[in-house]
């Protein structure tokens, strides 16, 4: 089983400023995937950035970026020049196999 | 392509009626997933489907819940008799079978509100 722990439900930042989300989990697995998926008030669940397990390069996305530090089961997200789009919830979630397991959820405003 | 397209986008029913929730997913992808999100459990796997076939469905509370698959383009999720407590957002989602490293598509969700 895997388990994804958010500890932060809710963040504020400055539009243009940059916001770091965290991330844990917990898997006995050695070959995994990472990902963080956005719900803005439309509800659409986005992906936003995926990352492998077994790559030691952090993964890229634009303005998104990740920071994997596998030995502590850390995968954080880090949005740079926060835009009034970014205004939404962030799931991080672990898949192994066919599960997506989902943390409970950040919620970020991006104030302008 | 379209993306996956659930139906209804809002449904509001009165507790003891049949609910069906419907999805249409992606073409080409064979794995297809029913997810509830709540306030409370945030998103739960309900049941997967690879190649028509449920796979998992350890994650549906009750005999209430029921889902088929009847082919590769449609789904339904089924709640009988529906109650209160069944109220959430539905999410449907799909991918290509083995390759869950892509992630899921999503679907817009249906809004499952129960009085």
């Amino acid at each position: 089983a895997q388990t994804v722990t958010q500890s932060q439900p809710e963040m504020s930042v400055q539009e243009a400023e940059t916001v770091t989300l965290s991330c844990t989990y917990d898997t006995s697995e050695n070959n995994y995937y990472l990902f963080w998926y956005k719900q803005p008030p439309s509800r659409q669940m986005i992906l936003v950035i995926r990352q492998e397990a077994y790559k030691q390069q952090n993964a890229t996305e634009n303005r998104f970026s990740v920071n994997f530090q596998k030995a502590a089961k850390s995968f954080s997200l880090k949005i740079s020049d926060s835009q009034l789009g970014d205004t939404a919830m962030y799931f991080c979630a672990s898949a192994n196999d066919y599960k997506l397991s989902f943390g409970a959820g950040t919620t970020v405003t991006v104030r302008a | 392509d379209a993306g996956v397209i659930q139906s209804p986008r809002h449904e509001v029913t009165e507790m003891g009626q049949e609910v069906t929730l419907r999805c249409k997913p992606i073409s080409g992808h064979n794995s297809l997933f029913w997810y509830r999100q709540t306030m409370m459990r945030g998103l739960e796997l309900l049941i997967y489907f690879n190649n028509n076939v449920p796979i998992d469905d350890s994650g549906m509370p009750e005999d209430r819940f029921s889902a088929k698959m009847p082919n590769a383009s449609f789904s339904t999720l089924k709640i009988q008799p529906s109650e209160p407590r069944d109220s959430a957002v539905y999410f449907c989602a799909s991918s290509r079978q083995g390759l869950v490293r892509d992630g899921y598509t999503f679907g817009s969700g249906t809004r499952l509100t129960v009085v």
